[in-house]
C-alpha cells in the first residue's frame, strides 16, 4: 500500500527567504508523484508532478521539486517565497491506478 | 470552460440527519473521484469511479457513506444519520480517462459539511 508522509504540519519563513517543504512516500512500485496547492479560501491545484525522466520537476510560481528513488522523497524548495505563497502544500503519490494518496499537508506561513 | 462545481457550497445539518452533497465534474470527463478534508488529517480519498467500471469504494470511512454517479456524469456523495466527526470539506475532483498513464484531477470548491 501506498502512503506519503509530510513531516512537517506548519512552517514559517520569512519573506524572500528559501523553503524546503519535505515529503516521504512509500510505495512497493514505480511511482507518480506530486504537490499539489490550496491557497486560503480555494480549492486545490496541481504545482507540479514527477511521472518519468529528469528527476528535477519545475512547476508553476518557482516551485521545484527532486525525486529521490533512493531517498523515497520528493521535496518542493523555492529559492525565494513571496507573501503570495501563503497556503497549504500536499504532497501525493499514485501507482497509476489513479487513486491519488494526499499526504496531511503542510501550512506555509511566511512571515513580513 | 467551466470547472468542477459543487453544491451546496456549506451545508449545516444536526445529528442523525442524512445529507446529499453534488458533485458535476468537466464535461467530458470519465473519471470522478471524492475526497474529504478535515483539520489535521489532510485529504482522504472516499470514492473513485471509472466510466462504467465498478466504483473504488475502499475509502468509504463507513456504510453510512454512500456515492452514486449518474449517467457517467454527475455523482452524489450521501451521509446517512450524520454524526458530529463528518464535519469536514468535501472535495470533488475530475479527471479524463486513464490508460496507465496521468490525468491531472481537477478539484471542485468543495462542499463544507458542519454537523451539530
Amino acid at each position: 500500500a501506498q502512503s506519503v508522509t509530510q513531516l512537517d504540519s506548519q512552517v514559517p519563513v520569512f519573506e524572500e527567504a528559501p523553503v524546503e517543504l519535505r515529503c516521504n512516500y512509500s510505495s512497493s512500485v514505480s511511482v507518480y508523484l506530486f504537490w499539489y496547492v490550496q491557497y486560503p479560501n480555494q480549492g486545490l491545484q496541481l504545482l507540479l508532478k514527477y511521472l518519468s525522466g529528469s528527476t528535477l520537476v519545475k512547476g508553476i510560481n518557482g516551485f521545484e521539486a527532486e525525486f529521490n528513488k533512493s531517498q523515497t522523497s520528493f521535496h518542493l524548495r523555492k529559492p525565494s517565497v513571496h507573501i503570495s505563497d501563503t497556503a497549504e502544500y500536499f504532497c501525493a503519490v499514485t501507482d497509476r491506478d489513479d487513486k491519488i494518496i494526499f499526504g496531511k499537508g503542510t501550512r506555509l506561513h511566511i512571515l513580513p | 470552460g467551466a470547472g468542477v462545481s459543487q453544491s451546496p457550497s456549506n451545508k449545516v445539518t444536526e445529528k442523525g440527519k442524512d445529507v446529499e452533497l453534488r458533485c458535476d465534474p468537466i464535461s467530458g470527463h470519465t473519471a470522478l473521484y471524492w475526497y474529504r478534508q478535515s483539520l489535521g488529517q489532510g485529504l482522504e480519498f472516499l470514492i473513485y469511479f471509472q466510466g462504467n467500471s465498478a466504483p473504488d469504494k475502499s475509502g468509504l470511512p463507513s456504510d453510512r457513506f454512500s456515492a452514486e454517479r449518474t449517467g457517467g456524469s454527475v455523482s452524489t456523495l450521501t451521509i446517512q444519520r450524520t454524526q458530529q466527526e463528518d464535519s469536514a470539506v468535501y472535495l470533488c475532483a475530475s479527471s479524463l480517462a486513464s490508460s496507465g498513464g496521468f490525468n491531472e484531477q481537477f478539484f471542485g470548491p468543495g462542499t463544507r459539511l458542519t454537523v451539530l
